[in-house]
Parts: C-alpha cells; sequence; structure tokens
C-alpha cells in the first residue's frame, strides 16, 4: 500500500465548475500537510499548508481529517490556469529528517 | 531574490557512468533535500542535509550520496548508473528543515540511456 494515495484522475471540468480532490495518508505519526501544484515538465509549487481546521485561500479550500487520515482540496470556479497535477503531500519525521512523502498527484484539465 | 537553482538543467549519460548534481539553496536556508521524480510518479525523498550533515536518507542504493557544503549548496552523486535512473532530479530548501515549506529548484532532466 502507497503511503499516500491520491485518484489519478485526469479530471476534465468545464471552466468555472468547482472539483473536488482527495488524498488519503497511512502513516498516522505524519505531522504536516501540504497541496503542491505541479505544471508540465516544471518542479513542484506550494499550494497551500492544510490544518485541521480548514483553511481557505481564494477559489482554493483545504481540509485535513487526522482521524480518517484523510485531506482534500476543493477548487471552486475552475479557471484555464489551473490546469495541472496536484500532488498531496505528507511531512514525516524520521529520526532528525523531515521527509516529504508524494502522492502520485490528480491531473486536472479545465475546459473552454 | 532567486529562488533554488539547480544545475545542469539537463544531462545525458550511458549506463555505469557517474553524474553529479548540484543545487544551491535560497539565500539564508540552511536544509537541502534531494528527490527523485519519475515519469508519472510524485517525488521520492532521496536525501536531507541540515548544517552540512546528513539529516535523513530515503530507500535508495548506495550509489547513491550527497553533501552539503559550508555555504549550504549540495551535491548529489550517482554512481554506475542504470537506465532506471532516468529521472527528474529536485532540490528542495528551506530554512531548517523542521516542518517548515519546502521550495523546489527547477530541477536536472537525467537521461540515461
Amino acid at each position: 500500500r502507497k503511503e499516500v494515495e491520491q485518484d489519478p484522475g485526469p479530471f476534465n471540468v468545464p471552466e468555472g465548475a468547482t472539483v473536488a480532490f482527495n488524498c488519503t495518508y497511512s502513516n498516522s505519526a505524519s505531522q504536516s500537510f501540504f497541496w503542491y501544484r505541479q505544471d508540465c515538465r516544471k518542479e513542484p509549487k506550494l499550494l497551500m499548508s492544510v490544518y485541521s481546521s480548514g483553511n481557505e485561500d481564494g477559489r482554493f479550500t483545504a481540509q485535513l481529517n487526522r482521524a480518517s487520515q484523510y485531506i482534500s482540496l476543493l477548487i471552486r470556479d475552475s479557471k484555464l490556469s489551473d490546469s495541472a497535477t496536484y500532488l498531496c503531500v505528507v511531512m514525516q519525521f524520521s529520526g532528525s529528517a523531515r521527509q516529504l512523502t508524494f502522492g502520485s498527484g490528480t491531473q486536472l484539465t479545465v475546459l473552454p | 531574490d532567486a529562488g533554488v537553482t539547480q544545475s545542469p538543467t539537463h544531462l545525458i549519460k550511458t549506463r555505469g557512468q557517474h553524474v553529479t548534481l548540484r543545487c544551491s539553496p535560497i539565500s539564508g536556508h540552511k536544509s537541502v533535500s534531494w528527490y527523485q521524480q519519475v515519469l508519472g510518479q510524485g517525488p521520492q525523498f532521496i536525501f536531507q542535509y541540515y548544517e552540512k550533515e546528513e539529516r535523513g536518507r530515503g530507500n535508495f542504493p548506495d550509489r547513491f550520496s550527497a553533501r552539503q557544503f559550508p555555504n549550504y549548496s549540495s551535491e548529489l552523486n550517482v554512481n554506475a548508473l542504470l537506465l532506471g535512473d532516468s529521472a527528474l532530479y529536485l532540490c528542495a530548501s528551506s530554512f531548517q528543515g523542521l516542518g517548515e515549506t519546502q521550495y523546489f529548484g527547477p530541477g536536472t532532466r537525467l537521461l540515461v540511456l
């Protein structure tokens, strides 16, 4: 079983749609949680951190459920520029290392 | 301010050769991590360095090694290259690496023939 699992998609949605991505993680000792965005052939870029209380950044809302080991990302009013791969990321403490463990990513294409 | 920089951007090697990849962290950042991303997968953790000391190592063979210099830049070395080492190698920096956000460089794309 992968440590971080995501639905690979692809998700093809029209502009203006609302789309939700889900992610589960297996290590209950995981400490920090993130969503990164990766454009084709580019490096991952931090989209937002995820907190148990839930957090929102404009059109993006992230939620964490530690009991269920579940993370979600909601994108409202999708734009063409949102087309990318969205990576669910968990930070684990491995000794003194702060190791990021990535899911395989969910591909989103927003269609005109 | 400059972000994380990596060199070279692309590299082609043959099986059995060795390669050295370089990374300069964001100014003021003391921690560097290395990740390998093969096509269609998320990045996989290779190493983390902080203040020139190795903090952690992922599940990679001993052919992979790294070091961090006094100016906090870092090198990743891979010996006896295999076809399966073909990937995007990403460097990420953070201030201390203590649960803080890691910022990624553009990566080095390695192709092993």
